[in-house]
């Protein structure tokens, strides 16, 4: 089935400094990428998705560009604030339906 | 429109005792996915609800059971807890779209098994 690998944490910056946050995936055919943010206490909220290749999704700063060529769907943010300290999930369906899996999380510490 | 709600946010049960566990979808969604979240696994699918069908299920054993109503309501329920069973529950409902579409998630239900 389809799999994701995401670089582990936790990843500490300082404010307004450049994020890159690795995933790579495994899938049959060219299947929608998401990226999920779960901050302290809550559930995890979408973020951004792309839903073909080269498709580029944005959100609150936040870019991910779906490559197939690499098949990676990495995250970044060109300078991130104190409030982008969470989890951040790649995700892809899998095993048809709503069936999603995700990568393992990787938490990020923006300090002031 | 009011989000995925889940009752209720925080439980403690002992070993060998059940648990049920809710989860009202957005409103029109008619699909509800069920995730155990822990510190050593992440994120791992227990079940998914389509129409008060069960259409895909994870890798848990069958003391993990789940149900969804005509309302779309979802239940999820687990007998005979074991320590390992304390985890954050969440439960995540979206529209119809084979896998394309987001899924909305609700605050989870945290279970402390003692």
């Amino acid at each position: 089935g389809n799999s994701v690998t995401q670089m582990e944490g936790p990843v500490t910056l300082s404010e307004e400094a450049f994020l890159t946050i690795n995933c790579t995936y495994t899938a049959t055919g060219y299947p929608s990428l998401f990226w999920y943010v779960q901050y302290p206490g809550e559930g995890l909220q979408l973020l951004l998705k792309a839903t073909k290749a080269d498709d580029k999704g944005s959100n609150k700063g936040f870019e991910a560009t779906y490559r197939k060529e690499t098949t990676s769907f990495h995250l970044e943010k060109g300078s991130v604030q104190v409030s982008d300290s969470a989890v951040y999930f790649c995700a892809l369906p899998s095993g048809g339906y709503q069936k999603v899996t995700f990568g393992i999380g990787t938490k990020l510490q923006v300090i002031p | 429109k009011a989000g995925v709600t889940q009752t209720p946010r925080y439980l403690i049960k002992t070993r060998g005792q059940q648990v049920t566990l809710s989860c009202s979808p957005i409103s029109g969604h008619r699909s509800v996915s069920w995730y155990q979240q822990t510190p050593g696994q992440g994120l791992q699918f227990l079940f998914e609800y389509f129409s008060e069908t069960q259409r895909n299920k994870g890798n848990f054993p069958g003391r993990f059971s789940g149900r969804q109503f005509s309302n779309s309501r979802s239940e999820m329920n687990v007998s005979t807890l074991e320590l390992g069973d304390s985890a954050l529950y969440l439960c995540a409902s979206s529209l119809e779209a084979g896998g394309r579409t987001e899924q909305y998630f609700g605050p989870g239900t945290r279970l402390t098994v003692t």
